[in-house]
């Protein structure tokens, strides 16, 4: 157990909607970042939060968006969802920039 | 740009022998080298990391890594394969920032 908890673990969706991803950091880390994998585009960053702040952004979507709550944990906001949206989503935490990253378990999310 | 490279996709060995799964970097100054296993429906786990100090760098689950600067290389390593250690495995670099950039990822199978 990594520490990093991530809900909903699956989830179903139609094109057109929107979902909430959640995902609660290992106690004490401050950085959050959110990755996206797929088949063909393997594991691509999204977007990074330390401390509630923004600090690095990828090859995000403007249909997605996240944040990081006061208490840390962080939330990927994925709208107007297309079948090419089908992925797991990762969150990983850590403490340190030089340290490791510890990843959740993911979201698998199936857009039909 | 930091970057890395898993120049195969596939590995093949037979349980007992020997394995190597390669990983070329590209940075600018000092790299802060990961490897990280995937298990299937699994999140990412981390295996070992390199920062400074020894070129080989003893993980989890008997794996080594060996960093040689002058090939920029970070093959991953394990002296006696398990049928278990088949699974996704990654390279990652970390940024300036603090995100983890990752290669295509090599699947190794151990065949009994």
């Amino acid at each position: 157990d990594s520490g990093v908890t991530q809900t909903p673990k699956h989830l179903i969706t139609a094109t057109g909607q929107r979902v909430t991803l959640r995902c609660s950091p290992r106690s004490g880390d401050l950085s959050v970042y959110w990755y996206q994998q797929s088949l063909d585009q393997g594991l691509q960053f999204l977007i990074q939060y330390y401390n509630g702040e923004e600090r690095a952004k990828g090859n995000i979507l403007e249909r997605f968006s996240a944040q990081q709550f006061p208490d840390l944990h962080s939330e990927l906001n994925l709208s107007s969802l297309e079948l090419g949206d089908s992925a797991l989503y990762f969150c990983a935490s850590s403490t340190i920039d030089k340290g490791e990253a510890f990843f959740g378990q993911g979201t698998r999310l199936t857009v039909v | 740009a930091q970057s890395v490279a898993q120049p195969e996709d596939q590995v093949n060995v037979a349980e007992g022998n020997p394995l190597t799964v390669k990983c070329t970097y590209s940075v600018s100054g000092n790299p802060y080298l990961f490897w990280y296993v995937q298990y299937p429906n699994r999140g990412l786990q981390f295996l070992l990391k390199y920062i400074t100090g020894d070129n080989l760098v003893k993980g989890s689950y008997g794996f080594e890594a060996e960093f040689n600067k002058s090939q920029t290389s970070f093959h991953l390593k394990k002296p006696s394969a398990l049928v278990s250690d088949s699974a996704l495995y990654f390279c990652a670099v970390r940024d300036g920032g603090g995100k983890l950039i990752f290669g295509q990822g090599t699947e190794l199978s151990v065949k009994p």
